[in-house]
């Protein structure tokens, strides 16, 4: 089965640039979308397909996908930032595939 | 405005079962493919299963193939969600998502674009 890895947590300083990584074998090969969590709130997606925003997701918000490692990336980072993040791919053997979730403090 | 509105939570034995529905608004439901998302108390996201706009495709996680059925009413634009076997392992908090695109023939690979609020699952006896 396919397995998507992220760190349990990453802290950013106000105002700077936060990245959290997902890793996955070859997962530059696939399309990866990515969500943000508030604590007893539902999911949003922030990116899809590697590197888009849906409307009304900041453009602080980036992400990139090669080789086994994609990467969202926050930049000036505001305490309203403050969540866990997953990844997430569709694989032909596991079908949707979410990562393992980061948290994200902002100090 | 997508509006998804999940019910028929609560609480079941273990072996016991529960459907799940999920009410859609807003959007041609019949043109999206639609997923069930759950996360148990404390912990991540987990895919449980997904269906193509038609209801003609289906896909399970392998935790809960054999025991849960998706399906959907386009006449109703409703969601559902038939879970048999019922385990202490399935409590979560259910998520109906709107998928971003429809499945293709081979791949149902698109992102979760909107998501419900939720609903309570709780097995215990």
């Amino acid at each position: 089965s396919y397995e998507l890895t992220q760190p349990l947590s990453v802290s950013v300083a106000l105002g700077q640039t936060a990245r959290i990584t997902c890793g996955g074998n070859n997962i530059g090969s696939k399309n990866v979308h990515w969500y943000q969590q508030k604590p007893g709130q539902a999911p949003v997606l922030v990116i899809y397909r590697d590197s888009n925003r849906p409307s009304g997701i900041p453009e602080r918000f980036s992400g990139s996908n090669s080789g086994n490692t994609a990467t969202l990336t926050i930049s000036r980072a505001q305490a309203g930032d403050e969540a866990d993040y997953y990844c997430q791919v569709w694989d032909s053997s596991t079908a949707k595939v979410f990562g393992t979730g980061t948290k994200v403090t902002v100090l | 405005e997508v509006q998804l509105l999940e019910s028929g939570g609560g609480l079941v034995q273990p072996g016991g079962s529960l459907r799940l529905s999920c009410a859609a608004s807003g959007f041609t439901f019949s043109s999206y493919a639609m997923s069930w998302v759950r996360q148990a108390p404390g912990k991540g996201l987990e895919w449980v299963s997904a269906i193509s706009g038609s209801g003609g495709s289906t896909y399970y996680a392998d935790s809960v193939k054999g025991r849960f059925t998706i399906s959907r009413d386009n006449s109703k634009n409703t969601l559902y969600l038939q879970m048999n076997s019922l385990r202490a392992e399935d409590t979560a908090v259910y998520y109906c998502a709107k998928e971003g695109y429809d499945c293709s023939s081979t791949s149902c690979s698109s992102d979760f674009e909107y998501w419900g609020q939720g609903t309570l699952v709780t097995v215990s006896s």
